[in-house]
């Protein structure tokens, strides 16, 4: 079966750095997301890799080992609003968007 | 600005009393998605469309349908609402599928509440 594995819960506090880490096993690949989903509200995108190695956009950066079937979301300079559930999606062989149940990230003053 | 439009953003509804939720996008993309998603759960994807072609996911139940009746619309339709069926419906757009990475672009959402 396909499989995407996340911590279900982190917390960290403002202004530093935390690793969100996702494990997957997928029928082909095509493509890791990262999706940022505030209580409430529907996912936006943070972030695509389809290429080993770190994409960095901003506070976030996003790395991805195929190899291992392995990435982790990076954030920077916490700030309040980066509490959030942060989702981890794979593109498998079939373009079929597999889902992680997300880390809730928790930031404390 | 080009978007996705969920209506409407709270939904409440009596057990067994059909609701219909709808969705518009202005993004001009070629499919959209209907997803339930139920609190610290990742998205479930119920079904989507690729134009006109429309594609079931195996494990949704009979109780959903859905309708594409252009480009721009796509209606979820519950037709006897049960307890389990209170979630987040989300609807998503790509502009394409099965030719490369798409991102989706989600709506708001319409949270139902069954009573």
């Amino acid at each position: 079966g396909q499989n995407i594995d996340q911590p279900t819960e982190m917390t960290a506090t403002e202004g530093a750095i935390v690793q969100i880490n996702c494990t997957y096993q997928t029928s082909g690949f095509n493509g890791l997301f990262w999706y940022q989903q505030h209580a409430g509200e529907a996912p936006t995108f943070l972030s695509y890799n389809v290429l080993d190695g770190l994409e960095e956009k901003g506070r976030f950066s996003s790395f991805l080992s195929r190899s291992k079937g392995y990435s982790y979301l990076l954030l920077k300079e916490l700030q309040m609003k980066d509490s959030a559930s942060y989702l981890c999606a794979v593109l498998d062989s079939n373009y079929q968007l597999i889902w992680g149940a997300g880390t809730k990230l928790i930031i404390k003053p | 600005d080009a978007m996705v439009i969920q209506n409407p953003r709270y939904q409440v509804t009596q057990f067994g009393k059909p609701v219909t939720l709808s969705c518009s996008q202005t993004l001009n993309h070629n499919v959209m998605y209907w997803y339930q998603q139920k609190s610290s759960q990742a998205p479930k994807l119920l079904f989507h469309y690729y134009d006109k072609d429309f594609n079931n996911e195996a494990d949704t139940p009979d109780n959903f349908q859905s309708r594409r009746p252009n480009t721009s619309f796509c209606f979820l339709d519950i037709r006897s609402p049960g307890l389990g069926d209170a979630a987040m419906y989300l609807c998503a757009t790509s502009r394409d599928k099965g030719q490369g990475p798409d991102t989706q672009y989600f709506g708001p959402g319409t949270r139902l509440t069954v009573l």
